[in-house]
């Protein structure tokens, strides 16, 4: 059984570019939750995909986007990045109900 | 109300003490509060999670204590180990949705 899987694991962009971030869910779960995590922080929720719909979304902006696909993988995209989106970005995955709900390590996003 | 308070901020413990990680919450409609235990790089990992239709939830060397009322809950670990030296979040949320964190608590255990 493998745990939640993310990538990259660090990246650095420019204010104003474009990215994508991914997130293979663990084996069975069928739920994927993405959080932002700014330095020193606690983690902050973006949204939660299901089913490949949104299923809920916290105080970001629309240029935070998402995507699930059918084998329950998903990407987080970012758009017209600023600097404040320097964070952690961690991807949380489950099986409905929020049953064995894991967190990958992180992509470390720097946006300079 | 949808804010989670923590407290404190840091905590450094001798080898062998006791470390008291306290929170709050403010929505009563939450009902699942874990504890997340995070070292540097990695993601946060479960530690360990309560219902609130109990008062204190114990698993080996941590436990979990409730307080409906109040609105508030804490971490205790027993023996406290230099491993143990990570950030520790509390969470809350309703069962199955996402959470809400609390700012963590940056925990040092001396040897």
């Amino acid at each position: 059984e493998t745990g939640v899987t993310q990538s990259p694991t660090h990246l650095i962009k420019t204010r104003g570019q474009q990215v994508t971030l991914r997130c293979s869910s663990q084996s069975g779960h069928n739920t994927v939750s993405w959080y932002q995590q700014a330095l020193g922080q606690g983690p902050q929720f973006i949204f939660q995909y299901y089913r490949e719909e949104e299923n809920g979304r916290g105080n970001f902006p629309p240029r935070f986007s998402g995507l699930q696909f059918p084998n329950y993988s998903s990407e987080l995209n970012v758009n017209a990045l600023e600097l404040d989106d320097s964070a952690l970005y961690l991807c949380a995955s489950s099986l409905t109900g929020g049953i064995g709900y894991t967190f990958g390590s992180g992509t470390r996003l720097t946006v300079v | 109300q949808q804010q989670v308070k923590q407290s404190p901020q840091s905590l450094i413990v001798q080898k062998g003490g006791i470390s008291i990680i306290n929170c709050a919450y403010e929505n009563t409609a939450f009902d699942y509060f874990p504890w997340y235990q995070q070292f540097p790089g990695k993601g946060p990992a479960l530690l360990i999670a309560i219902r609130p239709d109990v008062s204190e939830k114990k698993e080996g060397r941590f436990t979990i204590s409730f307080n409906k009322s109040a609105k508030q809950f804490s971490l205790h670990i027993m023996d406290s180990q230099p491993g143990d030296s990570a950030t520790y979040f509390c969470a809350a949320g309703r069962y199955g949705q996402n959470f809400v964190f609390g700012p963590g608590t940056r925990l040092s255990v001396l040897p």
